[in-house]
């Protein structure tokens, strides 16, 4: 029974590239959940998806950076024209359906941007 | 502005007494709480949640005490063990948020045996 799976693991980019990190929720788990984590600080929320549609981008930034939850396949964080202050630890998570259920964390993708 | 807060970077405590971990949080619409632990290199585990309408859950050795006038909340761990040594992760929810969690910066704690 796989948890949620994160790829890569780490992921160095100079400045300007493009990030794609990816995640496959666990089995049964419809909603998906992107957060950032800068060094020194906690989690923030990104963006909650589910398939085929954002419910709630209120902590994605304005530019450079959107997702995706396609029908089929893992879901995407894209980060376009990375910049230093894109280094951080991405984690995905994902729940079942109801409200009230707990998020489960992958272990995250280290973006490195040189 | 920090709507979660946990003011205590770090606790050192000895196996087999007592961890306290505390939470202040300042939003008044948040009704649901977790506890999260994390390792280093992985993801957050989920430990213990407590909704608002209650001020205790207890879970083994974990128990969760909400105090709603004082916007307070803490995690209790006893006995400790070394491999509760980790930093733990306050996080709060409001209704309506669904996935929204509002995390703190963490506490890290090292259980000394």
């Amino acid at each position: 029974n796989a948890g949620v799976m994160q790829n890569p693991r780490h992921l160095v980019r100079r400045r300007g590239q493009e990030a794609r990190l990816r995640c496959s929720p666990m089995k049964g788990h419809s909603h998906v959940y992107w957060y950032r984590q800068l060094p020194e600080e906690g989690l923030k929320f990104m963006v909650y998806l589910q398939k085929e549609n954002i419910i709630d981008e209120s902590g994605m930034p304005k530019e450079r950076f959107s997702a995706e939850f396609p029908k089929e396949g893992p879901s995407i964080l894209r980060i376009q024209q990375v910049v230093r202050g894109d280094s951080a630890a991405y984690f995905c998570a994902s729940s079942p359906l109801d409200r009230g259920s707990t998020l489960h964390f992958g272990n995250g993708t280290r973006l490195t941007v040189t | 502005d920090q709507q979660v807060k946990q003011n205590s970077p770090s606790l050192s405590v000895q196996e087999g007494r007592i961890s306290i971990l505390n939470c202040d949080y300042t939003n008044s619409m948040f009704d649901y709480f977790l506890w999260y632990k994390k390792y280093p290199a992985e993801g957050p585990t989920f430990l213990i949640s407590i909704s608002s309408i209650k001020d205790k859950n207890e879970d083994g050795r974990f128990t969760v005490f909400l105090n709603k006038s004082a916007k307070h909340l803490s995690l209790h761990i006893v006995p400790s063990q070394p491999g509760d040594s980790a930093v733990y992760f306050c996080a709060a929810s409001a209704r309506g948020s669904q996935g929204n969690l509002i995390f703190g910066k963490g506490t890290k704690l090292s259980v000394k045996p």
